[in-house]
């Protein structure tokens, strides 16, 4: 069974660095892609990148250009996700996730977030 | 990016009623389209993935349908547990999936 586990709840100063890992069980990393979602309190969900461990390469939503890294381990299953330059806007919940393919007719190219971590709270304040 | 708008934000209904919503892509985004269910304090779940194909497990009273730019997804008898959260998302571009901005089912 798939599991997603992530760090927990963080505190950050305005202007600092925030590094979130998501550990990852029931199956190796290097098959599939690892996202991260995030959630501002009360707002919608907002995607932020992927990662495909295999490849090593991440790619980023043009908002966290230059501001977020997100990185693997294949050794110990863990993908990270490091947001710097940290703003009160930055306040949320930030989800890890697994991208799965589906197949629909005969195309297997549909991706959709099948396995979610439990979320970790970052509260960025002065 | 590809902008999903989902309407309505919210919408109040009852216990065995059928509720439909609604979400639509700034671009066509042929059936690359994804629908998830999130619950106060949950990770979202994912309901329906290619517009209309159900994700093992998910009850049968849940659908979806759409092609191009406009999509629905439809709860056929609602049940006390389905009070929650939807969200659309398009997977036309895997490297941005991004979301519609939610459409909240409350209790009447």
């Amino acid at each position: 069974q798939v599991q997603l586990v992530q760090s927990g709840a963080e505190v950050k100063k305005p202007g600092s660095s925030v590094k979130v890992s998501c550990k990852v069980s029931g199956d190796p990393l290097s098959s599939y892609a690892f996202a991260w979602v995030r959630q501002a309190p009360g707002q919608g969900l907002e995607w932020m990148g992927r990662i495909i461990p295999m490849i090593g390469t991440a790619n980023y939503a043009q908002k966290f250009q230059g501001s977020l890294s997100i990185t693997a381990d294949g050794s110990t299953r863990t993908v990270y996700m490091e947001l710097s330059s940290l703003r009160s806007e930055d306040t949320a919940v930030y989800f890890c996730a697994r991208v799965g393919t589906g197949r629909v007719g005969t195309s297997s190219n549909y991706a959709f977030l099948e396995y979610w971590g439990q979320g970790t709270l970052v509260t960025v304040s002065s | 990016d590809i902008h999903m708008t989902q309407s309505p934000s919210s919408l109040s209904a009852s216990v065995g009623d059928r509720v439909t919503v609604t979400c639509r892509a700034s671009q066509s985004i042929s059936n690359y389209l994804n629908w998830y269910q999130q619950r106060p304090g949950k990770a979202p779940k994912l309901l329906i993935y290619g517009a209309s194909t159900l994700q093992t497990g998910v009850p049968s009273r849940f659908s979806g349908s759409g092609s191009g730019t406009d999509f629905t997804l439809t709860i056929n008898g609602l049940q006390p547990e389905d009070f929650a959260t939807y969200y659309c998302q398009q997977s036309y571009r895997p490297l941005g999936l991004t979301f519609g901005g939610g459409t909240k089912v409350e209790i009447k």
